[in-house]
């Protein structure tokens, strides 16, 4: 069965500083994975998504994520945080081709200090 | 371009009472459809899914009820609202076109039951 696990429930950045959320997946075959963002009380927005090719991919608001299939991570960063990133970040992973469902990730809370 | 609509925004209703919540599609043909449930520290949680007009998927067993009446309308329902309905609904859409599988969210409907 397919799984997702982000370790962090909450994660506090200073405003401007670099930011990794991580991603861990369990899945029988090559993945397709995903990273959302959600504001309080809005629905889920696509940053970014992997499904073959270069592993590091590039995504909206100046996000990026590199796919690390030895260690089944697929890990989001951002170089420099603004207080507007504060969201809650969901990881996803599914079948590349094909009809399935995602599987999502419980999401990391992200936190930005002045 | 395709949007995603769902109403109303926000619901009360007390316990026992019905429920219906509404999911549209629009700039799309044939889209897979899906109704999660996002409760508090719990991510998101796969409760149905369509493929097609009257096809139905039903992931998690309980007194809710999907119909889809038409190729992108998507509604939710139950006869009867328990407390532990209570939560952020999201509509949610896809299609294989181009052999993608991302799934693009709507807005969501936050219910109280009391």
């Amino acid at each position: 069965a397919q799984s997702v696990t982000q370790p962090d429930i909450h994660i506090t950045v200073s405003e401007g500083a670099s930011l990794e959320l991580r991603c861990n997946y369990s899945y029988g075959a090559t993945p397709y994975l995903f990273w959302y963002v959600q504001s309080p009380g809005q629905g889920l927005q696509l940053l970014l998504k992997y499904f073959s090719g270069d592993t590091l991919v590039q995504g909206i608001k100046g996000f990026e994520a590199e796919f690390k299939r030895s260690q089944s991570s697929f890990n989001l960063r951002k170089p420099s945080v603004h207080w507007s990133d504060a969201a809650e970040y969901f990881c996803a992973v599914g079948a590349i081709s094909g009809y399935s469902t995602l599987t999502f990730g419980k999401g990391t809370m992200l936190l930005v200090s002045p | 371009s395709q949007t995603i609509h769902q109403w109303p925004a926000t619901l009360v209703q007390p316990v026992g009472s019905p429920l219906s919540l509404e999911c549209t599609v629009e700039g799309t043909s044939n889209p897979n459809l899906y109704w999660y449930r996002q409760a508090a520290g719990r991510g998101l949680q796969l409760l149905f899914y369509s493929v097609g007009i009257g096809q139905i998927s039903s992931e998690v067993p309980q007194n809710l009820s999907a119909s889809r009446p038409q190729d992108r309308q998507f509604i939710l329902s139950s006869k009867k609202l328990l407390l532990s309905d209570s939560g952020f609904y999201l509509c949610a859409w896809s299609t294989l076109a181009g052999g993608r599988n991302e799934q693009f969210f709507g807005p969501g409907t936050r219910l109280t039951v009391l």
